[in-house]
């Protein structure tokens, strides 16, 4: 069964900083792995997707990256700032199911 | 464009009523979820449909039953309501089984 880590489960930053996400996983039998943004009370807003033949992909400060062959991936965010406090979850799409198997996410404060 | 609209945004129903939830997208995604999300236990697949006519079982599929009649909708019911189904209830909805996922807001359901 596939099982989905994300360290650390909280994190405080000042505004500016660079920082990083983690996500690992156990099996590497994937089409792809998404990276998510969930604002309190509300729903996901995907931030990225890398299939399993990329290693990386960029969308304005945010870079995520994949590595199958160690079970992890990352979120890069760059300069980070106070609108970017959120939970961010990353989720892998399993190519022996249909369902996207989640993390239990980091939440990100970014202090002014 | 609207994406994914979910209604009620909340409820609160008295045990052993039967609720039905709704969910409907209009980006002509073939495959569409329902999650549920709860404290501790992440995100957690309910029922899955990878194109209209069929669906299918996932993680947490008890006390849940789902059905998908067109591309458009697929609604979420819960034939007699348990406290243990207190949750936030997601949608979500991607082209295909192996593609980016969008989600819902959520629904917020009390069972008391």
């Amino acid at each position: 069964k596939q099982e989905v880590t994300q360290i650390p489960a909280a994190l405080s930053v000042p505004e500016g900083e660079n920082l990083v996400l983690n996500c690992s996983f156990t099996d590497s039998a994937i089409y792809n792995l998404q990276w998510f943004r969930q604002d309190p009370g509300k729903g996901l807003t995907s931030l990225l997707l890398i299939q399993s033949s990329q290693r990386e992909q960029t969308s304005g400060r945010l870079n995520a990256s994949l590595d199958k062959s160690s079970g992890r991936s990352t979120l890069y965010i760059a300069a980070s700032q106070p609108g970017d406090s959120a939970t961010y979850l990353c989720a892998l799409r399993e190519t022996s199911g249909s369902r996207l198997t989640f993390g239990e996410g980091t939440q990100l404060t970014v202090n002014p | 464009i609207a994406g994914i609209t979910q209604a009620p945004t909340s409820q609160i129903l008295a045990a052993g009523r039967r609720m039905t939830l709704r969910c409907t997208q209009d980006m002509r995604h073939n495959a569409m979820y329902w999650y549920r999300q709860d404290l501790g236990l992440g995100l957690r697949l309910i029922h899955y449909s990878n194109t209209a006519g069929t669906t299918g079982k996932g993680e947490v599929p008890d006390g849940y039953s789902v059905s998908r009649a067109n591309t458009d909708d697929f609604p979420l019911t819960l034939a007699s309501a348990v406290p243990s189904q207190t949750s936030v209830y997601f949608c979500a909805s991607s082209l295909t089984y192996n593609t980016e996922a969008f989600f819902g807001q959520g629904t917020r359901l009390t069972v008391v």
